[in-house]
């Protein structure tokens, strides 16, 4: 099975400071990554996602992430941060292929306080 | 468009109630989830269908009943429900198995 850590429980940074939000994972074989953010009173939105190709990519609100294979990690990184991106941060990992394709596998989460 | 949507929103329930959660998209998926989160914790796998199968089941105790009527629904029937179910159980859609998953708002539960 499995396992996603996040290394940071709370992260406390002032508006323009740079991010950067850890993620390990243990698993096997090929993976699926994602990151998740949950933003007060919100649901869970995708924020970006990784299956192949460039180890960096690109989502939603400036956001980046890098995998790097012969760490396990999938870090979350953005150049300047806002205080509206004040939430929950979320690592997810899934298997490639399989029955457990299906089995998406979050981190405990990273709890981000943008200050202003 | 990427919305799931469930209803109720806040579903408060006694012991020995029998209630329903809903969830509905419209995104052509043919893998759908129900998850429960408890605060401050990341979401739990408790179902899966695929291709309206139900293919997943994390041994979730059996006061839990889902159902999966066609493609785009999902419902999570509730009986003799604990005080300890209380979450806010969401509700996912993917494409298929290894696709993102796309969630909803969810339905906060309170059992009292």
């Amino acid at each position: 099975a499995q396992s996603v850590s996040q290394h940071n429980h709370h992260v406390i940074l002032s508006e323009a400071a740079s991010l950067e939000l850890g993620c390990n994972y243990s698993y096997g074989g090929t993976v699926n990554l994602f990151w998740y953010v949950q933003y007060p009173g919100q649901h869970l939105q995708l924020l970006l996602k990784y299956f192949s190709g460039d180890p960096l990519v690109k989502g939603i609100k400036g956001f980046e992430a890098e995998f790097i294979k012969s760490k396990f990690s999938f870090n979350l990184r953005k150049p300047s941060v806002q205080w509206s991106d004040t939430a929950e941060y979320f690592c997810a990992v899934m298997p490639y292929s399989g029955a457990g394709s299906y089995q998406l596998t979050f981190g405990k989460g990273t709890k981000l306080s943008v200050i202003p | 468009d990427t919305e799931v949507t469930q209803t109720p929103k806040h579903l408060v329930m006694g012991m020995t109630n029998k209630k329903s959660l809903k969830c509905e998209q419209h995104m052509g998926h043919r893998a759908m989830y129900w998850y429960k989160q408890k605060a401050k914790k990341p979401p739990e796998l408790m179902f899966v269908y695929s291709y309206e199968k139900l293919s997943i089941n994390e041994s979730v105790p059996s006061r839990f009943s889902p159902e999966c009527p066609n493609s785009s629904l999902l419902n999570l029937h509730l009986h003799a429900l604990q005080p300890e179910d209380s979450a806010l159980y969401l509700c996912a859609s993917s494409q298929e198995g290894g696709s993102a998953q796309y969630f909803g708002p969810g339905t906060r539960l309170t059992v009292l």
